[in-house]
C-alpha cells in the first residue's frame, strides 16, 4: 500500500492567497483526519470526516478555512485568504474502523508558509 | 480540554542506553498510542495500547498502559542513532468522539 499521499510537500505563497492542501487516504480506510502542527500548539486536530461526511469541525481555527471530501479516495484543505499565522505543516491521518479508528496512519504532510 | 504531558520534553542518548519517557494524563483514556516523528515526515505509530496493564513490544520498544488508566510508558532498548526524533502520546479523551489528543512529545538527541 502506498500509505497516506499529501500534495504538495512545500507550499510558499503570499498572504491573501488561496492554498489548497490535497489529501488521498489508504485504500479502505474510512476515516480522514486533517491536523496542524506548530511548535507552540503542537499537534491539532482541524476536522474530520467518516465515510466522506464531516463529523466534527470543531478544530478549524476560523471561516478561512474549509475542508472537503468528494469520494472516499481524495480530500482538500483550503485556506482563503491565506496569513502568516497560517504557516505551520498539515497533515492529513487516516484509520479504518474496522480495525480501530484510534490507530490513525499519518501522511508526510505539507509544509505552508505564508509570507 | 484534555490535555497529555509528556516527559521529558528532551533528551540526549548515548548508543547502547536505555530510554525511558512517560505521558500523563488528569483523565482516563482507553487507548494510548505512541509515535515517532523524523524530521521532515509525519508521526508514525509505534505502538498501540487498548487494557490497562497491557505491555507490549515492538522490536526494541516496549510500550505499557498504566493501570490507573491515566498514564503510559515507553522504553527503547540498547538506543542506535536512528532513534533520534520526537516520540508522542495520544489517546482518546472519554467522551471527544473520534478525536485524539497529543502530548507536546519527547524530543530525543544524540549526545554530543
Amino acid at each position: 500500500d502506498a500509505g497516506v499521499i499529501q500534495s504538495p510537500r512545500h507550499e510558499v505563497t503570499e498572504m491573501g492567497q488561496e492554498v489548497t492542501l490535497r489529501c488521498k487516504p489508504i485504500s479502505g480506510h474510512d476515516y480522514l483526519f486533517w491536523y496542524r502542527q506548530t511548535m507552540m500548539r503542537g499537534l491539532e486536530l482541524l476536522i474530520y470526516f467518516n465515510n466522506n461526511v464531516p463529523i466534527d469541525d470543531s478544530g478549524m481555527p476560523e471561516d478561512r478555512f474549509s475542508a472537503k471530501m468528494p469520494n472516499a479516495s481524495f480530500s482538500t484543505l483550503k485556506i482563503q485568504p491565506s496569513e502568516p499565522r497560517d504557516s505551520a505543516v498539515y497533515f492529513c491521518a487516516t484509520s479504518d474502523r474496522g480495525r480501530s479508528w484510534e490507530t490513525q496512519y499519518f501522511g508526510p504532510g505539507t509544509r505552508l508558509l505564508v509570507l | 480540554g484534555q490535555q497529555l504531558n509528556q516527559s521529558p520534553q528532551s533528551m540526549f542518548i548515548q548508543e547502547g542506553e536505555d530510554v525511558s519517557m512517560n505521558c500523563t494524563s488528569s483523565s482516563i483514556f482507553n487507548t494510548w498510542l505512541w509515535y515517532k516523528q523524523d524530521p521532515g515526515e509525519g508521526p508514525v505509530l509505534l505502538i498501540a495500547l487498548y487494557k490497562a496493564g497491557e505491555l507490549t513490544s515492538n522490536g526494541r520498544l516496549t510500550a505499557q498502559f498504566g493501570i490507573t488508566r491515566k498514564d503510559s510508558f515507553l522504553n527503547i532498548s540498547a538506543s542506535i542513532p536512528s532513534d533520534v526524533g520526537i516520540y508522542f502520546c495520544a489517546g482518546p479523551p472519554k467522551a471527544a468522539g473520534n478525536k485524539l489528543t497529543f502530548g507536546g512529545g519527547t524530543r530525543v538527541l544524540v549526545k554530543p
